[in-house]
């Protein structure tokens, strides 16, 4: 099967930047997807990459490098809305998503 | 601009009972998913549907049968529940390309005594 890798729980402060780390299998992979889900409430689209390299979308940022089987999404300027968990997922050549089991982003004032 | 719909939002069932989760989607997406969420493990993939009359069973299949008789509906049935189904459903829906995000629904909150 394929495995997704990222951190249980991380916590950082209100204005600071975190970096959120997300390791995958390489074979049959077909993109890497980023989405956010507050507690109790349905996972939302953040970020999508298929090449290597930094994708910014305003204060998210998400990078790829495919040789390692590696992405990371960037959080810049904190602000206590952030506090979520944060699900990384690889698509595969079926177009079906394998997702980590999601990191528990706490935002301390 | 519904999205993707859910009913209900919530759900306590005995042991042995038998259910329907209805999802709905208004965005004429070929795709259909359905996951279950649990504390402490990703999402992970019951059926799927890559159109509407076709469906296939993802990672968890047991237990669930589904229907994907319109286009825009996507049906999970609970044939006899169980207390290892208690979760949280999400229904999601996603367009033909690859490089399309899956859009999810609310969930549904499902308990077994």
């Amino acid at each position: 099967g394929q495995n997704i890798d990222q951190p249980t729980e991380m916590t950082a402060t209100e204005g600071a930047i975190v970096q959120i780390n997300c390791t995958y299998q390489t074979s049959g992979f077909n993109g890497l997807f980023w989405y956010q889900q507050h507690a109790g409430e349905a996972p939302t689209f953040l970020s999508y990459n298929v090449l290597d390299g930094l994708e910014e979308k305003g204060r998210f940022s998400s990078f790829l490098s495919r040789s390692k089987g590696y992405s990371y999404l960037l959080l810049k300027e904190l602000q206590m809305k952030d506090s979520a968990s944060y699900l990384c997922a690889e698509e595969d050549s079926n177009y079906q998503l394998i997702w980590g089991a999601g990191t528990k982003l706490i935002i301390k004032p | 601009n519904a999205g993707v719909t859910q009913t209900p939002k919530f759900r306590v069932l005995k042991t042995g009972q038998s259910m329907t989760l209805l999802c709905a989607q208004d965005m004429n997406h070929e795709y259909m998913y359905w996951y279950r969420q649990d504390p402490g493990m990703g999402l992970r993939l019951i059926h799927y549907s890559v159109g509407e009359g076709t469906t296939a069973k993802g990672e968890v299949p047991d237990g669930y049968n589904v229907s994907r008789l319109k286009k825009q509906n996507f049906l999970l049935g609970l044939e006899s529940a169980a207390p290892s189904q208690t979760s949280v459903y999400f229904c999601a829906s996603k367009e033909l390309d690859s490089n399309q995000p899956q859009h999810f629904g609310d969930g549904t909150r499902l308990s077994i005594l």
